[in-house]
């Protein structure tokens, strides 16, 4: 069985800080990696999509992809109170039309701490 | 624009009432999506279409019915739900194709309560 698996938390970081997310994923096929941002009672907000090994950056935020030990991360420099929120990681296996099936972790819930 | 729009915000029904969801995108997106997520746990994925036929149901109860009016609409019937049924429940959409191209976009959300 498919399987992504995210510390939960509460991750704790005093503002200005880095807080960095963690995720691993058993299925070695997954082409496509996301990090969603859900803020308690809202909808999951797309902040990052990495495909490749290596580093993508956005603004504050940094996606890690490294395939061959199967993790995903996010960096956020310069935390902010309003980065406070629950972090969701996804993960899609191999496209073959009708849809795509994301896999997703439980969460991990990020503190920032003034 | 990658805006989903779903409507009703909040929904309160009975047990033996027939309410349906909606949901809209107008990003020419061929892939929509309906989620249920409970409380601290992740989006569930109950339906998928694909061009406007299901192509995936996740052994959902018969009482959740989808419909894929057109490319642009989804809609979720309900009857007879259980109080174990409130939720948020979620709709996205995306592309079809390749690598890059499914990046999932998600609709605010109808909070379900079930009576």
């Amino acid at each position: 069985q498919k399987e992504v698996e995210q510390n939960s938390g509460p991750l704790s970081v005093p503002e200005g800080a880095i807080a960095s997310l963690n995720c691993t994923y058993s299925d070695r096929v997954s082409q496509s990696f996301f990090w969603y941002r859900q803020y308690s009672g809202k909808s999951p907000e797309l902040i990052m999509s990495i495909y490749s090994n290596g580093d993508k950056e956005d603004g504050r935020f940094t996606a890690q992809l490294n395939k061959a030990s199967q993790y995903v991360s996010l960096l956020i420099r310069d935390s902010q109170p309003s980065d406070s929120a629950t972090y969701l990681c996804a993960v899609n296996g191999l496209s073959t039309g009708g849809g795509n099936k994301l896999t997703f972790g439980t969460g991990t819930q990020l503190k920032v701490e003034l | 624009d990658t805006e989903v729009t779903q409507t009703p915000k909040h929904l309160v029904m009975g047990m033996t009432n027939k309410k349906s969801l909606k949901c809209e995108q107008h990003m020419g997106h061929r892939a929509m999506y309906w989620y249920k997520q409970k409380a601290k746990k992740p989006p569930e994925l109950m339906f998928v279409y694909s061009y406007e036929k299901l192509s995936i149901n996740e052994s959902v109860p018969s009482r959740f019915s989808p419909e894929c009016p057109n490319s642009s609409l989804l809609n979720l019937h309900l009857h007879a739900l259980q109080p174990e049924d409130s939720a948020l429940y979620l709709c996205a959409s995306s592309q079809e194709g390749g690598l890059g191209l499914h990046t999932q976009y998600f609709g605010p959300g109808t909070r379900l309560t079930v009576l």
